[in-house]
Parts: structure tokens; C-alpha cells; sequence
């Protein structure tokens, strides 16, 4: 899988709109931008995943930069719950190599009551 | 209620003594892979099946076996653990293998081998 850059933390208040930051400079056509995130004591989750248009679900909203070389996950307005290390990965289906997820370190989003 | 269950959530166990974690998902899912997660290396896979019979090995297979004679459970089979296996692990599936389906994970387990 390609590598993604992602801030090591990230700090915001509760009820205020998070921007998180993702680079893939190096991402190929058929690569999908999934984020999960990992709340203390708990597997991964999913959160979103795209392509090329943005997209929305009831959990967070996912821009992506037009020539897709970044894409930005935000969460409209932050709550305690939404602590957690945010994960972006970039995904491509190989006929041997399945359809893992290649972890990086992601962020660690603080949120301040 | 869709979801991956592991058991036992946790284990502290000797060198050399066979162990298996166990994984079922209610889902239907085709896919399912086992990760392990270690401090300052993330979560790296190390098995995945991608259906019933279709076992393969990720990035970090050594020590480890799996099975899945049936959809729904993958087991993950330590034959001989030894300290370097004590982790936290994951288990996870999805439907198809397309790069557009989201992973269910269950939520660890963690092993500790004296």
C-alpha cells in the first residue's frame, strides 16, 4: 500500500469542527482513502472512505484534494467520544496480496471539554 | 447486532503451552485477516482468508496458524507461543475483498506469553 503522512496529534474543543490531515503524494488511480479511528481499549473502526468526490456520513465528512494527492477528515463537532488515533490508509485490492489495511502511526486527537 | 467476536479477551500463558484465540463474525463475510498491534509498529497483518479453505499468509506470519473450514470463524492457533507473540490482536473481515469495503474489527485480544 502506498504511505500516507498524518500529524502525530492534534488538539481541538468539544463542539468545534476538527480538520484531520492526511498526505498520499504518492497514490495510485485505483487507490481508496479509508479512515478509521481507535478508541482507547477497542479495534479499529471505520469511519469513511472515498475515491475522488467528497463524501459524507453520519459520522464525518471526507474532502479530497482534486489532484488526490491529500485529503482532509472532519468531524463537523468534536465530542469526548471522538478522542482517539485517526487512522488514513490507502487501499488497492491485489489478486495476492487480498485487501489489507497497512497501518501507519496515525493521529492522536485530543478533544478539551 | 453485526459483529466480530474474539475470545478470550485476555491470556497470560506459558512458553511452549498451544493456545488458539477465536474469531466468528455474524456478517456473512467472506474476508477475514488477523493483525497484531505493537507499540511504535502499529497494527501489521498476519494471516487473511479470503473465503472458506482459502487461507494466506500477511506480514507477519511466522509462529502463527489459522484455519477456516467455515465462514463465519477464523481461528488463530499458536502451536508453541513464546514471548515475542505477547500482543494485542485483532481480528477483522469484510464482505468481497474490493478495496472499496470497510473492515469490522473485534475489539482484542490481549496475550501475554511468560
Amino acid at each position: 500500500d502506498a504511505k500516507t503522512t498524518q500529524p502525530n496529534s492534534m488538539e481541538s474543543n468539544e463542539e468545534e469542527p476538527v480538520h484531520l490531515p492526511c498526505n498520499h503524494s504518492t497514490i495510485s488511480g485505483t487507490d481508496y482513502i479509508h479512515w478509521y479511528r481507535q478508541l482507547p481499549s477497542q479495534g479499529p473502526e471505520y469511519v469513511i472512505h472515498g475515491l475522488t468526490s467528497n463524501v459524507n456520513n453520519r459520522m464525518a465528512s471526507l474532502a479530497i484534494a482534486e489532484d488526490r494527492k491529500s485529503s482532509t477528515l472532519i468531524l463537523h463537532r468534536a465530542t469526548l467520544r471522538d478522542a482517539a488515533v485517526y487512522y488514513c490508509i490507502l487501499r488497492e485490492y491485489g489478486e495476492t496480496s487480498g485487501s489489507r489495511l497497512t497501518f501507519g502511526e496515525g493521529t492522536q486527537l485530543t478533544v478539551n471539554p | 447486532e453485526a459483529q466480530v467476536t474474539q475470545n478470550p479477551r485476555y491470556l497470560i500463558t506459558v512458553t511452549g503451552k498451544k493456545l488458539t484465540v477465536t474469531c466468528s463474525q455474524n456478517m456473512n463475510h467472506e474476508y477475514m485477516s488477523w493483525y497484531r498491534q505493537d507499540p511504535g509498529l502499529g497494527l501489521r497483518q498476519i494471516y487473511y482468508s479470503m473465503n472458506v479453505e482459502v487461507t494466506d499468509k500477511g506480514d507477519v506470519p511466522e509462529g502463527y496458524k489459522v484455519s477456516r473450514k467455515e465462514k463465519r470463524n477464523f481461528p488463530l492457533i499458536l502451536e508453541s507461543p513464546s514471548p515475542n507473540q505477547t500482543s494485542l490482536y485483532f481480528c477483522a473481515s469484510s464482505s468481497e475483498q474490493g478495496s472499496n469495503q470497510p473492515q469490522h474489527f473485534g475489539d482484542g485480544t490481549r496475550l501475554s506469553i511468560l
